[in-house]
């Protein structure tokens, strides 16, 4: 089973505005933790925020923000106030117990997001 | 501080040749793991290295091994290539040690080694 599903392939945002990247996961541990990061198009992957499942308040660094609703199992990423250098892929990651190491993260398929003038 | 560095960042071989990727982290990190990812199957998570030793492997055929020096600079190798392993090789590191925790640290990425194989 699929354990993190982005089901967005591509989304549009005018700059300026928020936008919302859907993740949902799936695990069957308690303890487990959730990524988020961006690659633009140099191919790097840029890490961008983190969600552990003990934590009770939502991630925020800077204009991202993890709405994390832990019962429905998913890991939005919020973009507030976007902007043109926010065009890129996004990838939802997790890793929990079962990962086999604290190192190796199970990511979703991504979303390309543009960023529009 | 530098970042994570991948030589080379481009190559093309042909099939049954093998090629070799190299990966410097950051000064200080002693864990290196490495990804593949391709437009089908995505990011997959191929082994991990920890003071030299491999700590975790996923599930790829034994073509693909890898090893990490005293100075935590690792190598992957990929024998007998086939078109399927044209991607990017992404090579990531972490401060993190084996008994790092599950809920801690993020992993950082070089910008990759792009194999094309014809």
């Amino acid at each position: 089973a699929q354990k993190i599903t982005q089901t967005q392939p591509g989304m549009f945002v005018q700059e300026k505005e928020a936008v919302t990247l859907d993740c949902t996961y799936d695990t069957s541990d308690q303890s487990y933790g959730l990524f988020w990061y961006k690659q633009p198009s140099s191919g790097e992957m840029i890490f961008l925020i983190y969600q552990g499942s003990y934590d009770e308040q939502n991630a925020t660094e800077g204009r991202y923000s993890l709405n994390f609703q832990k019962a429905r199992k998913s890991a939005n990423l919020v973009i507030s106030a976007s902007q043109l250098g926010d065009s890129a892929m996004y990838f939802c990651a997790m890793r929990d117990k079962l990962s086999g190491s604290a190192r190796q993260l199970t990511f979703g398929s991504g979303t390309q997001l543009t960023v529009l003038p | 501080k530098a970042g994570v560095t991948q030589t080379p960042r481009y190559l093309i071989k042909t099939r049954g040749q093998q090629v070799t990727l190299s990966c410097s982290p950051i000064s200080g990190h002693r864990s290196v793991s490495w990804y593949q990812q391709t437009p089908g199957q995505g990011l997959q998570f191929l082994f991990e290295y920890f003071s030299e030793t491999q700590r975790n492997k996923g599930n790829f055929p034994g073509r693909f091994s890898g090893r990490q020096f005293s100075n935590s600079r690792s190598e992957m190798n990929v024998s007998t290539l086939e078109l399927g392993d044209s991607a990017l090789y992404l090579c990531a590191s972490s401060p993190m040690g084996v008994a790092g925790g599950l809920n801690t640290g993020e992993l950082f990425f070089g910008e990759g080694s792009r194999l094309t194989v014809l």
